[in-house]
């Protein structure tokens, strides 16, 4: 496989669930993020992991719990979620955070979550 | 303020016809990147074109070019020759050079619409 590969592409979840997303990057790249992307806002930056460290987190409630175990592999846990969180949760990847370039950001196609 | 103004929230075009989808941006950074993503309804984003804001040319990507007017800081993408596959949501981004991190922002999107 090549590219972001996201897990699974749709989740219908509870409020009193416990799930988890994944992605996997196979480009040998060194920084991943999690997006959120919500009907008519903008794409929001959630977490950003450069070299397996966190270096981002914009505020995200503690609900949503990332783990990032080497530079391949990101998960997004999740537990008590509300049904505002319902939206498409992508994952990127990219060769470092704190680097120029106008190409290697790339996506997964997404995760569309329900919180029911 | 928003950093990435994107003004048309739906455009349509006619099959084989250009169009010009806007995007504005705001920095005082000398050193930027502008890039456009394309969203087809499966989620992915799938980068399209980038623009560094010392490039002397307009960038041209197949069918796509980015007409970059950096006085007026703006960065709209221009389609040729639309095709049915066209149809989509259309991402300006940017990212800043200065203060070591590269993460682009993104705008709100615009909905294209290809009609035979």
């Amino acid at each position: 496989e090549t590219g972001v590969t996201q897990t699974p592409r749709h989740l219908v979840m509870g409020m009193t669930n416990k799930k988890s997303l994944k992605c996997e990057q196979h480009l040998g790249h060194n920084a991943m993020y999690w997006y959120k992307q919500s009907a008519k806002k903008p794409l929001e930056l959630m977490f950003v992991y450069n070299f397996k460290e966190q270096t981002e987190n914009n505020s995200v409630p503690s609900r949503f719990s990332p783990e990032c175990p080497n530079s391949s592999h990101l998960f997004l846990h999740l537990h008590t979620l509300q049904p505002e969180d319902s939206a498409l949760y992508l994952c990127a990847s990219s060769q470092s955070s704190n680097r120029a370039g106008g190409y290697g950001y790339t996506f997964g196609s997404g995760t569309r979550l329900t919180v029911v | 303020a928003q950093k990435i103004t994107q003004t048309q929230p739906g455009m349509f075009v006619q099959e084989k016809e250009a169009v010009t989808l806007d995007c504005t941006y705001d920095t005082s950074d000398p050193s930027y990147g502008l890039f456009w993503y394309k969203q087809p309804s499966s989620g992915e984003m799938i980068f399209l074109i980038y623009q560094g804001s010392y490039d002397q040319q307009n960038a041209t990507e197949g069918r796509y070019s980015l007409n970059f007017q950096k006085a007026r800081k703006s960065a709209n993408l221009v389609i040729s020759a639309s095709q049915l596959g066209d149809s989509a949501m259309y991402f300006c981004a940017m990212r800043e050079g200065g203060g070591g991190s590269y993460i682009p922002t993104f705008g709100r999107g615009t909905s294209l619409i290809v009609h035979p």
